[in-house]
């Protein structure tokens, strides 16, 4: 089974308008870290926003935002006013805390989603 | 200013022969690991590394060697490399610190074999 998954293989977002990213995941553990990464055509993987499972409240990071849902083991990213320079790939991952350092705590991602802005 | 390099950033080379990526970072981290993405795969780790002399496989290490001779450096070795290991790898460290620990990125190198 898949341990993250991204439904969404492409999305259009016009300009400064909002876009949602979806993001389910699976795991047994309690403690775990979900992140975003951003992939530009030049390929470079850029940090975006992280939440951890304790964590009550939704993490944000200027533009960006996680959207928390634990009981649906969802973690989905908002992106408010889009930008043209938002237009990427982008990927959500997971690490588990059951025994960090170990097979269990290395980032696993999901397939991506690529977002393209229109002017 | 904290960062992982690695070199190259392209190679093509032929199939078989041997070639190594190397990579290192700066920032005393405990955790290097490697991965290569594949279109509609996303990234899939081949090896990690806990801390020196210690590696392990990941999801996909067939055909691949690894090292953690020093705290800084993981280089990737391919002995004979083989078109289907054509492929955008990563190395990425972090510190050890439990599950929510951001992972840095190399800039990848972009490797064909033909």
């Amino acid at each position: 089974a898949q341990k993250i998954t991204q439904t969404q293989p492409g999305m259009f977002v016009q300009e400064k308008e909002a876009v949602t990213l979806d993001c389910t995941y699976d795991t047994s553990d309690q403690s775990y870290g979900l992140f975003w990464y951003k992939q530009p055509s030049s390929g470079e993987m850029i940090f975006l926003i992280y939440q951890g499972s304790y964590d009550e409240q939704n993490a944000t990071e200027g533009r960006y935002s996680l959207n928390f849902q634990k009981a649906r083991k969802s973690a989905n990213l908002v992106i408010s006013a889009s930008q043209l320079g938002d237009s990427a790939m982008y990927f959500c991952a997971m690490r588990e805390g059951r025994s960090y350092g170990g097979s269990q705590g290395n980032l696993i991602f999901g397939k991506g989603t690529k977002l393209s802005v229109k002017p | 200013e904290a960062q992982v390099t690695q070199n190259p950033r392209y190679l093509i080379t032929v199939t078989g022969k041997k070639l190594t990526v190397t990579c290192s970072q700066n920032m005393n981290h405990e955790y290097m690991s490697w991965y290569r993405q594949d279109p509609g795969l996303g990234l899939r780790q081949i090896y990690y590394s806990m801390n020196v002399e210690v590696t392990d496989k990941g999801d996909v290490p067939e055909g691949y060697k690894v090292s953690r001779k020093e705290k800084r450096n993981f280089p990737l070795i391919l002995e004979s490399p083989s078109p289907n290991q054509t492929s955008l790898y990563f190395c990425a460290s972090s510190p050890r610190g439990g599950p929510v620990t951001e992972a840095f990125f190399g800039q990848g190198t972009r490797l064909t074999v033909v």
